[in-house]
């Protein structure tokens, strides 16, 4: 069935440090993929996503490339800041009903 | 921020005993979901509804019912609830269609089941 693994965490890394949140994916046909953002205490918030092969989703700085051919959709930021600090969850979508697929999650801490 | 509200916020309950959770949208979204999140699992589905009255099971349902009389509202049962249902759980909710379609989440229900 579809899945989704992503690296484990926890990540800890220095103010202005290079983020790589490694993802790859399982799946038939063709799903969209996503990556969610979970501060303390929150629900899951939508960060980017990217419905095609080849496509680049990007936001506040992040962004993820939805690669066929390694199935992959690693999550990245040239420069990270203490409030960054949260989990993030890779995810794609999946029949039937649009059901979601999540990583487990990777939990970020950066520090000053 | 997607109009998500999920009631109660925090429950502590015993085991055996029904609990229900609410969720209420306000944005006329077709597709509504309830997941349960747990260290190492990331979310997992339980049941999702595709319309009022409409409503499939997803990767963990047993143990959970679920019901939708209105657009707005879903709601999950805990017919008889076991420790091993503590857990946090999210509503979400989505427009449709297929595949492509972005989920939007609420705040979560922290359940705990003694």
């Amino acid at each position: 069935g579809d899945s989704v693994t992503q690296m484990e965490g926890p990540v800890t890394l220095s103010e202005e440090a290079f983020l790589t949140i490694n993802c790859t994916y399982t799946a038939t046909g063709y799903p969209s993929l996503f990556w969610y953002v979970q501060y303390p205490g929150e629900g899951l918030q939508l960060l980017l996503k990217a419905t095609k092969a080849d496509d680049k989703g990007s936001n506040k700085g992040f962004e993820a490339t939805y690669r066929k051919e390694t199935t992959s959709f690693h999550l990245e930021k040239g420069s990270v800041q203490v409030s960054d600090s949260a989990v993030y969850f890779c995810a794609l979508t999946g029949d039937p009903g649009n059901q979601f697929y999540f990583g487990t999650g990777t939990s970020l801490t950066v520090i000053p | 921020d997607a109009g998500i509200t999920q009631s109660p916020r925090h429950k502590v309950t015993e085991t055996g005993t029904p609990v229900t959770l609410r969720c209420h949208q306000t944005e006329n979204h077709r597709y509504m979901y309830w997941y349960r999140q747990d260290p190492g699992h990331g979310l997992r589905l339980i049941h999702y509804s595709y319309g009022v009255k409409d409503t499939d099971k997803g990767e963990v349902s047993d143990g959970y019912s679920v019901s939708r009389s209105k657009t707005e509202d879903f709601l999950l049962t805990l017919e008889s609830a076991t420790s091993s249902q503590t857990s946090v759980y999210f509503c979400a909710i989505s427009e449709g269609g297929p595949r492509a379609d972005t989920q939007y989440f609420g705040p979560g229900t922290r359940l705990t089941v003694l």
